[in-house]
């Protein structure tokens, strides 16, 4: 069975600071993971993902995120943040087996403060 | 704008009753997929149709149902609802069959509230 740790509940940061949302993965086979980000009253939109091969993943909006395979984690970094990335962000994983069936973890809310 | 286009945006209702949520993918789009975010259980997914046939199924309960019509929309039945029922019903929409090499699109969602 797959699973999905995201660490932090809560980021709070300031405006141009740096920043790392933590995800952590569980599964026994290959999978593929992904960050979405949630904005209020909004749909999820997705950030990045990462499928194969390099192991660093640029996505929209500046962010880019690394898979760690030995460590099982794929964290989102931000080398400088803006308020408007206050938002809901979500890392998931899906395979194929089975059907294609995505799960998320629960969620990091960042706050960016001015 | 996604681009996909749910309806109603707000449904309240109480406890017992049925509801039917609807849900117009992307032009183009053959697969809807429909998820489920609650305070209690997260965001979670529901089930997959791929034109007009279910590919997938997550953690859906008896009581929901979801198909797809011969235009592509689709719909999530949800009967005999109970006050933990109530979340924000998702929908998404991808191109082809369902991979990680397609991008899910999302719609704004339709808020359930079950008094």
């Amino acid at each position: 069975a797959q699973s999905v740790t995201q660490l932090d509940s809560q980021v709070p940061v300031f405006e141009e600071a740096p920043v790392e949302l933590r995800c952590n993965y569980s599964s026994s086979v290959s999978v593929y993971l992904f960050w979405y980000v949630q904005y209020p009253n909004q749909g999820l939109q997705l950030l990045l993902k990462y499928l194969s091969g390099s192991t660093l993943v640029k996505g929209i909006n500046g962010f880019e995120a690394e898979f760690n395979k030995s460590q099982t984690s794929f964290h989102l970094r931000k080398p400088s943040v803006h308020i408007s990335d206050t938002a809901e962000y979500f890392c998931a994983v899906s395979r194929n087996t089975g059907g294609f069936k995505t799960i998320f973890g629960a969620g990091t809310r960042l706050f960016v403060k001015a | 704008d996604s681009g996909v286009t749910q309806t109603p945006k707000h449904l309240i209702t109480a406890t017992g009753q049925r509801v039917t949520l609807r849900c117009s993918p992307r032009s183009g789009d053959l697969s809807v997929y429909w998820y489920q975010q609650s305070l209690d259980q997260g965001l979670q997914f529901l089930i997959h149709y791929y034109n007009g046939e279910e590919r997938a199924k997550g953690n859906i309960l008896e009581r929901f149902s979801a198909q797809q019509f011969p235009d592509l929309h689709s719909e999530l039945n949800l009967s005999s609802l109970e006050l933990g029922d109530s979340a924000l019903y998702f929908c998404a929409s991808s191109v082809y069959e369902g991979s990680a090499r397609e991008t899910q699109y999302f719609g704004p969602g339709t808020r359930l509230l079950v008094l």
